[in-house]
């Protein structure tokens, strides 16, 4: 089955800074990436999501890339500020359907410094 | 307001006692499915559903049962509830290839 790695696992930034998450999947059949929110005691929500046609997808300050080839995906917040502080879960599905078999990184949590 | 209903939010519960969560989704929506969250491991998917009466394993699906048999609910069952169960679960649904929406969860503790 597909497997994602996500690094890091913590990473503090200074506000106003850029921060950076990473993952790598195992199936190249993946099509579909979608990045994950959650807030401390609150539920996952969708931030932004990625489908293998594309190789960028920008809203606002996240920003979220694909190399297929390398079989990687990124998700870039730039002038952080503090409400951006939370855990981010990378996933990644192999299913045309999107959410059929969504594998999960395991977070990383991110910890905007004012 | 659409909205993915979990219960219960908290449960404490002895091994072996069979329990049930509770999902219910009021957006019509065709796809469901079951993840519990554990530190360091991230969201794992128990069980997914594609429609009615259509149901899969996900990657953790050993001791756990779930059924649907509406298109609104899709409840979670442990048969016989381990220590190793405790755990964070969330439900949620989407429709086609969409975001996903979570419920708020369900803290379950396995004695």
């Amino acid at each position: 089955g597909e497997n994602v790695e996500q690094h890091p696992s913590t990473l503090s930034v200074q506000e106003g800074d850029s921060a950076v998450i990473k993952c790598t999947y195992s199936d190249s059949a993946s099509n579909y990436f979608p990045w994950y929110k959650q807030e401390l005691g609150k539920r996952p929500q969708l931030i932004i999501d990625i489908r293998s046609n594309v190789g960028e997808k920008k809203d606002q300050r996240i920003a979220v890339t694909l190399n297929k080839t390398a079989k990687h995906f990124s998700l870039h917040i730039t002038e952080t500020q503090p409400e951006d502080s939370a855990v981010y879960f990378c996933a990644a599905s192999i299913s045309n359907f999107g959410n059929e078999k969504l594998t999960f990184g395991t977070g990383t949590r991110l910890t905007i410094i004012p | 307001e659409a909205q993915v209903t979990q219960n219960p939010r908290y449960l404490i519960t002895v091994t072996g006692k069979k329990l049930t969560v509770t999902c219910s989704q009021n957006m019509n929506h065709e796809y469901m499915s079951w993840y519990r969250q554990d530190p360091g491991l991230g969201l794992r998917q128990i069980y997914y559903s594609m429609n009615v009466e259509v149901t899969d394993k996900g990657d953790v699906p050993e001791g756990y049962k779930v059924s649907r048999k509406e298109k609104r609910n899709f409840p979670l069952i442990l048969e016989s509830p381990s220590p190793n169960q405790t755990s964070l679960y969330f439900c949620a649904s989407s429709q086609g290839n969409e975001k996903l929406f979570f419920g708020s969860g369900t803290q379950l503790s396995v004695l």
